[in-house]
């Protein structure tokens, strides 16, 4: 059971322009909702994260776009660049457990 | 100084075979996790320590037996391993049990022939 859909699996973009990752969840539950960054041979690390009780997080060129009605979330990368290419998994999870469930990744490629 | 490490880092071992993987946080964090990413980059979680306590073991085949020897430390055995077993295994840590913020190590890629 797929509890956090992301899409698309893959994504190119040019420089400069806006990186769009989605994901939807099912468990209304879930009230932690972090992205993380992997580069090929390093571990995932975290970018951004948000709670349920906000609709939008900014850091610097990323933002967490959260829709709790339609249980969906984003993730907007302005001004995208070639260093931002690497892997992106959302994800979810409970405040009151440990347990962090993983999207399924979409690989994203800046071109210069 | 680096703040979640592993080792080693690659590990390429025969069917059959029973193979360690160990994890070290200097963080001063209380919990501690195995994750496994398969060939698709699928993430998902094996197990949780929480201060040398087993808090967290999702459905994994009882050939893989984590031990936390101390609450900066979780290493992961596997016995009698299979080719199914081939994969990235990444050691991640948390301050608390409930606290959702995880700091990944590195990795250790796995391969079975």
């Amino acid at each position: 059971q797929q509890q956090v859909k992301q899409s698309p699996q893959s994504l190119i973009v040019q420089k400069g322009g806006i990186s769009i990752i989605n994901c939807a969840y099912e468990n209304t539950a879930f009230d932690y909702f972090p992205w993380y960054q992997q580069f090929p041979g390093k571990g995932p690390a975290l970018l951004i994260a948000i709670r349920p009780d906000v609709s939008e997080k900014k850091e610097g060129r990323f933002t967490i776009s959260f829709n709790k009605s339609a249980k969906q979330f984003s993730l907007h990368i302005m001004d995208s660049q070639p260093g931002d290419s690497a892997t992106y998994f959302c994800a979810a999870a409970y405040s009151s457990a440990s347990k962090i469930i993983f999207g399924s990744g979409t690989r994203l490629s800046i071109r210069p | 100084d680096t703040a979640v490490s592993q080792t080693p880092k690659y590990l390429v071992t025969q069917m059959g075979n029973d193979k360690s993987i160990k994890c070290e946080q200097n963080l001063g964090h209380d919990t501690m996790y195995w994750y496994k990413q398969d060939s698709k980059k699928f993430l998902k979680i094996m197990f949780s320590y929480n201060n040398k306590e087993l808090i967290i073991n999702e459905t994994v085949p009882n050939r893989f037996s984590p031990k936390s020897p101390d609450k900066a430390h979780l290493n992961l055995h596997i016995n009698s391993l299979e080719l199914g077993d081939s994969a990235v295994y990444f050691c991640a840590s948390s301050l608390r049990a409930l606290e959702n913020e995880q700091y990944f190590g590195p990795g250790t890629r796995l391969t079975v022939t």
